[in-house]
Order: structure tokens, then C-alpha cells, then sequence
């Protein structure tokens, strides 16, 4: 089955705790893509990566490091959690980042609380 | 800037229909997308259109005026089930660029 793994789906966590929120996709994707959303104001880019070791800034990278060493993982990291990075995570893949295909896939969120 | 501006919430009755507008102002232009979302859960995608015109896909329609910057989506024959947020995104310079949602709430 096509899909796209979040692992793990609930988190509660402390100030400065380091955490990895992992993302897997099957279906050789070349995009991928991490995204918040907070109530009011709808989802919000972290990271994204076209392809294997290509990754970019998205609009709120503050606090967020990724990697994509392999097609199929695309990890979120942070390094020191904060309560401002409570909210809902959701991992995104799609076959290209233009035109039809650019269909996006999403894992089925990770909710992240930092006290 | 870029910007996409949909109703925050909006309310039909079941059977009924409801059309669900999203304007926009991107740099540029490379198609735009609608995802349905129930709370909790993920955006699942609903339709695609690049080309001015309606595409019609059973209950849901969505039409696209690339030169108004206006898109909508229509619903027809609600049911419970549909009630959702609604998410408008344009492909623009090759990144999604997402509006806030327009929450539906269908009513008996």
C-alpha cells in the first residue's frame, strides 16, 4: 500500500529534550516536505527536499533541522524543543514539486507537545 | 506578497449544495489544488486544475479563472460526511503556497 509513515504519532515532551520525528514514504518520491499547523492559520512549510541530499528552507525553519540521505526518509529533528513548536506535524511526499504530480501524500500527522 | 484567501467557516444543510471560493495573489503560477481535511487527520487531495474551466469529479466540481485569480469548489448533495475543512493551495514557482481553510459544517 502507497503511504507515508510518521512515527510518533503522539509526543509529549520537555523544554529542551532533543527529538526526531521520522518520515517514510514507499512510493519513490522525489519531493519531500514538513509542515506545522496551528489553529487559524493553516499549514505552514518547515523544510522541504526535491531530492536525495537537496534540502531548503520553507517558511518556518526556526528551531528545525532536516536530512535526506536516503529517497525514502526524510527525518525532522529538534534539537531543542520549545513550547512555541507545539502544534501538529504532518510529513508530505509527491512524485515531482510542479504540475499534476505534485499531488502531495501526507503521513497521518504527529502531534507534539513540549512543555 | 502571496496570499490565498478562503472563508473561514461556512455552513450548509445536508443534500443541499455549497460552493467554497478561494481567491489568490502568487508570483507565480503552476496549478492549484484542493484538499479535503477532517479534524485530526490528514489533507486528502480532491482535484487539480491548471486550466481555466470546470472539472467535475462526482459530487465535487472545482473551477479555475486564472486571469480573476479566483478559483471554487462545489459540493453537491451534501452529506454529514463532508463536513471538513477545505484547503486551497497554489503551485507557484513550483512550492505549494496554502490558504488557512474554509471549515464546513453541514447541519440535518
Amino acid at each position: 500500500e502507497a503511504q507515508v509513515t510518521q512515527n510518533p504519532r503522539y509526543l509529549i515532551t520537555v523544554t529542551g529534550k532533543k527529538l526526531t520525528v521520522t518520515c517514510s514514504q514507499n512510493m519513490n518520491h522525489e519531493y519531500m516536505s514538513w509542515y506545522r499547523q496551528d489553529p487559524g492559520l493553516g499549514l505552514r512549510q518547515i523544510y522541504y527536499s526535491m531530492n536525495v541530499e537537496v534540502t531548503d528552507k520553507g517558511d518556518v525553519p526556526e528551531g528545525y533541522k532536516v536530512s535526506r540521505k536516503e529517497k525514502r526518509n526524510f527525518p525532522l529533528i529538534l534539537e531543542s524543543p520549545s513550547p512555541n513548536q507545539t502544534s501538529l506535524y504532518f510529513c508530505a511526499s509527491s512524485a515531482t514539486s510542479g504540475g499534476r504530480t505534485g499531488e502531495l501524500f501526507f503521513g497521518e500527522g504527529s502531534r507534539l507537545t513540549v512543555l | 506578497g502571496q496570499n490565498i484567501d478562503q472563508p473561514t467557516e461556512m455552513t450548509a444543510t445536508e443534500g443541499a449544495i455549497v460552493q467554497i471560493n478561494c481567491t489568490y495573489q502568487t508570483s507565480g503560477f503552476n496549478g492549484l489544488f484542493w484538499y479535503q481535511q477532517h479534524a485530526g487527520e490528514a489533507p486528502t487531495f480532491l482535484s487539480y486544475n491548471v486550466l481555466d474551466g470546470l472539472e467535475e469529479k462526482g459530487r465535487f466540481s472545482s473551477f479555475l479563472s486564472r486571469s480573476k485569480g479566483y478559483s471554487y469548489l462545489l459540493l453537491k448533495e451534501l452529506q454529514m460526511k463532508d463536513s471538513a475543512s477545505y484547503l486551497c493551495a497554489v503551485n507557484s514557482n513550483y512550492q505549494l503556497i496554502w490558504g488557512a481553510g474554509t471549515k464546513l459544517i453541514i447541519k440535518p
